[in-house]
């Protein structure tokens, strides 16, 4: 069964502070990984995906994330938070043509 | 041009009645989800359907009922509606061709159903 796990339901930092938003999944095959962001009242937009290839992945607004196969993890950070970062942020894998979504993590940024 | 369009945005309704939820895509996707978020902010599938076929079907109560009438278009209607059934709708679209199965989801804007 594929599984995803969010650590942390909330995640606050200071504006111009590193983000570190963690995701672990579990997958009985190589995944297709996925994170989102949802603004208020607003649909989720892609960030950024791994599918194969490079482990670092560069995405939207300065989001980067890594595949790391060992640890089944798959970050989302950015060096510096910027006060419109703040939403809901999904991680999600893709097996079998089927997603399955973390429970998301809200970044709140601070000034 | 929005590429996943759903309709209506807000829908505010009484326990017992009869709604249905619209999305069109033109992004040219073969395949279609709804999708349901509640309170938590939990996303759940319910369908999916490809190129008019449904191809998942979650344990979802028989009140909810999609229909494709093209592989461009994705409804829901809900039967007998009650509190519990209140939530955030997603449709996404993406597209699935045989041997690339990387395809990202494509999101609508959301329909927030509230059931009084």
């Amino acid at each position: 069964a594929q599984s995803v796990t969010q650590l942390g339901s909330h995640v606050s930092v200071s504006e111009g502070a590193l983000v570190l938003l963690r995701c672990n999944y579990s997958s009985s095959v190589p995944p297709y990984l996925f994170w989102y962001v949802q603004y208020p009242n607003q649909g989720l937009q892609l960030l950024l995906k791994y599918t194969t290839g490079a482990t670092l992945v560069k995405g939207i607004n300065g989001f980067e994330a890594e595949f790391k196969k060992s640890e089944t993890s798959f970050h989302l950070t950015k060096p510096s938070a910027h006060m419109s970062d703040a939403a809901e942020y999904f991680c999600a894998v893709k097996n079998f043509n089927k997603f399955y979504f973390g429970s998301g993590t809200k970044l709140n940024v601070k000034p | 041009d929005t590429a996943v369009s759903q309709t209506p945005k807000y829908l505010v309704t009484q326990m017992g009645n009869d709604k249905s939820i619209k999305c069109e895509q033109n992004l040219g996707h073969d395949t279609m989800y709804w999708y349901k978020q509640d309170s938590k902010k939990f996303l759940k599938i319910m369908f999916s359907y490809n190129n008019k076929e449904l191809i998942i079907n979650e344990t979802v109560p028989n009140r909810f009922s999609p229909k494709s009438p093209d592989k461009a278009h994705l409804n829901l209607h809900i039967n007998s509606l009650e509190l519990g059934d209140s939530a955030v709708y997603f449709c996404a679209s993406s597209q699935e061709r045989t041997g690339i199965a990387s395809g990202e989801l494509f999101f609508g804007e959301g329909s927030r159903l509230t059931v009084l």
